[in-house]
C-alpha cells in the first residue's frame, strides 16, 4: 500500500535559520509529489509539486524541495525561514496528478521571532 | 486561481442529527472531488472520491451508509453525516482538481467544516 511518512512531528526554531523537513515515500512505479502548508486558522495551500522532470522543485515563499527517487525521499527546505513560516506542513503522494492523495503525518513548525 | 468553498464552515448538533456539508468548485468544473477527514493533531485521511454523476468510491473502513456522498453537479458535491453521534465529531475537509486546465493539475482545498456532536 502506498504510504507517506514525515520524519518530525514538530520543529522550532529561530528566525533565519534554515528548515528542512523530511519526507519518504512508499510508492512502485509513477509517483507524484506535493507539499502543501496549513497557516492557523487556514485551509491547505499548495507549496510545491513534483510530477516528473528536474528534481529540485522550486515553490512559493522560498521553499524548494529534492526528489531523490534512490532514497524514496522528498525532502522540503528553506534556507532562511521567517516567522510567517510558522504553520503545519503536510507531505503527499498520489499515483498521478488529481489523482487520490495519501498524506504525512504533518509536521508543525514554529519560529521563534 | 482556483477557489474551493465548503459550508458550514462549523457546525455543532445534537447526537443523531444528520448533517449535510457541501463543497462547491466555485470558478472551475470539478468531474472528481475528495472527501478527507482530520483529527486533532492528525494528518488528513481520505474517506472518499466524489464522482460526477456516478457512486462516490469510499476507502477502507468507511462507512458508506454512514457517509453519504452526492455529486450531482460539475461544481457541488455534498458530504451527508447520517445520525452522527459524538465519534464523528472532526474537521472535515474537500478538495477539488481542475480538470479542464490539463493532467498537471493539483488539488484545491476548502477550508474545511468542523463538526461537533454533542
Amino acid at each position: 500500500a502506498q504510504s507517506v511518512s514525515q520524519h518530525n512531528h514538530h520543529v522550532i526554531l529561530s528566525e533565519a535559520a534554515s528548515l528542512e523537513l523530511g519526507c519518504n515515500y512508499s510508492y512502485g512505479g509513477t509517483v507524484n509529489l506535493f507539499w502543501y502548508v496549513q497557516y492557523p486558522g487556514q485551509h491547505l495551500q499548495l507549496l510545491l509539486k513534483y510530477f516528473s522532470g528536474d528534481p529540485l522543485v522550486k515553490g512559493i515563499k522560498g521553499f524548494e524541495a529534492e526528489f531523490i527517487k534512490s532514497k524514496f525521499s522528498f525532502n522540503l527546505r528553506k534556507p532562511s525561514v521567517q516567522w510567517s513560516d510558522t504553520a503545519e506542513y503536510f507531505c503527499a503522494g498520489s499515483r498521478t496528478a488529481g489523482n487520490k492523495l495519501t498524506f504525512g503525518g504533518g509536521t508543525r513548525v514554529l519560529v521563534k521571532p | 486561481g482556483a477557489v474551493v468553498s465548503q459550508h458550514p464552515s462549523w457546525v455543532i448538533c445534537k447526537s443523531g442529527t444528520s448533517v449535510k456539508i457541501e463543497c462547491r468548485s466555485l470558478d472551475f468544473q470539478a468531474t472528481t472531488m475528495f472527501w478527507y477527514r482530520q483529527f486533532p493533531k492528525q494528518s488528513l485521511m481520505l474517506m472518499a472520491t466524489s464522482n460526477e454523476g456516478s457512486k462516490a468510491t469510499y476507502e477502507q473502513g468507511v462507512e458508506k451508509d454512514k457517509f453519504l456522498i452526492n455529486h450531482a453537479s460539475l461544481t457541488l458535491s455534498t458530504l451527508t453525516v447520517t445520525s452522527a453521534h459524538p465519534e464523528d465529531s472532526s474537521f472535515y475537509i474537500c478538495s477539488a482538481r481542475d480538470w479542464g486546465q490539463g493532467n498537471n493539475q493539483p488539488q484545491h482545498f476548502g477550508d474545511g467544516t468542523r463538526l461537533s456532536i454533542l
